[in-house]
């Protein structure tokens, strides 16, 4: 077991509606990574928070957005959630900032009905 | 451009034939590649790095920079082998690039 748990496992919402997945990093890590894998996009990098402030972003839309608490669990937020949104979304941890090994979550399967 | 290409969306092959799953990468400096398994229903491990040069669960990796290739082998494929896998390339701000990944299905 990595020690990246996430929250919850299954979400089932309706279009336009918003939810919140929560991520917490392995023990002592401070670097957190958002990730999408969908069937036709495979796994696409999101965004990665170093220690509570925004590090890298990648292919993230307007519509979500994401943050690293003091305790750093991150949390990332959908809004205005469409059809094409549903997907699992990956949690990833590593010690620091970019080179480091990252150790991955089991993911919250999100469905847009 | 900075890329990874995983030709093979499916590889079935016989357990105890050998396995080569083909990953080449596109990236003008000094690449860091890594192979990662995801078996059903479970999370993304990390399965190795180009640069540790270990072996885990039989499988090992070369880079090769002239070919701009990573290939992951394995001599004598077992059941359990059976995930997806992908392989990652370090880009210049530090991210994953992921290839679309390889279903490698071990037939009994």
């Amino acid at each position: 077991d990595s020690g990246v748990t996430q929250t919850p496992k299954h979400l089932i919402t309706a279009t336009g509606q918003r939810v919140t997945l929560r991520c917490s990093p392995r023990s002592g890590d401070l670097s957190v990574y958002w990730y999408q894998q969908s069937l036709d996009q495979g796994l696409q990098f999101l965004i990665q928070y170093y220690n509570g402030e925004e590090r890298a972003k990648g292919n993230i839309l307007e519509r979500f957005s994401a943050q690293q608490f003091p305790d750093l669990h991150s949390e990332l937020n959908l809004s205005s959630l469409e059809l094409g949104d549903s997907a699992l979304y990956f949690c990833a941890s590593s010690l620091d900032k970019s080179t480091d090994t990252q150790y991955f979550g089991p993911g919250t399967r999100l469905t847009v009905l | 451009a900075q890329r990874v290409t995983q030709p093979e969306k499916l590889l079935s092959v016989f357990k105890g034939a050998p396995v080569e799953l083909k990953c080449n990468y596109s990236y003008s400096g000094s690449p860091e590649l890594f192979w990662y398994v995801q078996y059903s229903r479970q999370r993304l491990q990390l399965l190795l790095r180009h640069i540790s040069r270990e072996s885990i669960k039989g499988f090992t990796a070369d880079l090769n920079k002239g070919e701009t290739s990573f290939h992951l082998k394995k001599p004598f494929a077992q059941e359990e082998d059976s995930a997806m896998y992908y392989c990652a390339l370090r880009g210049s701000n530090y991210q994953l690039i992921w290839g679309a990944g390889t279903k490698l299905i071990i037939k009994p």
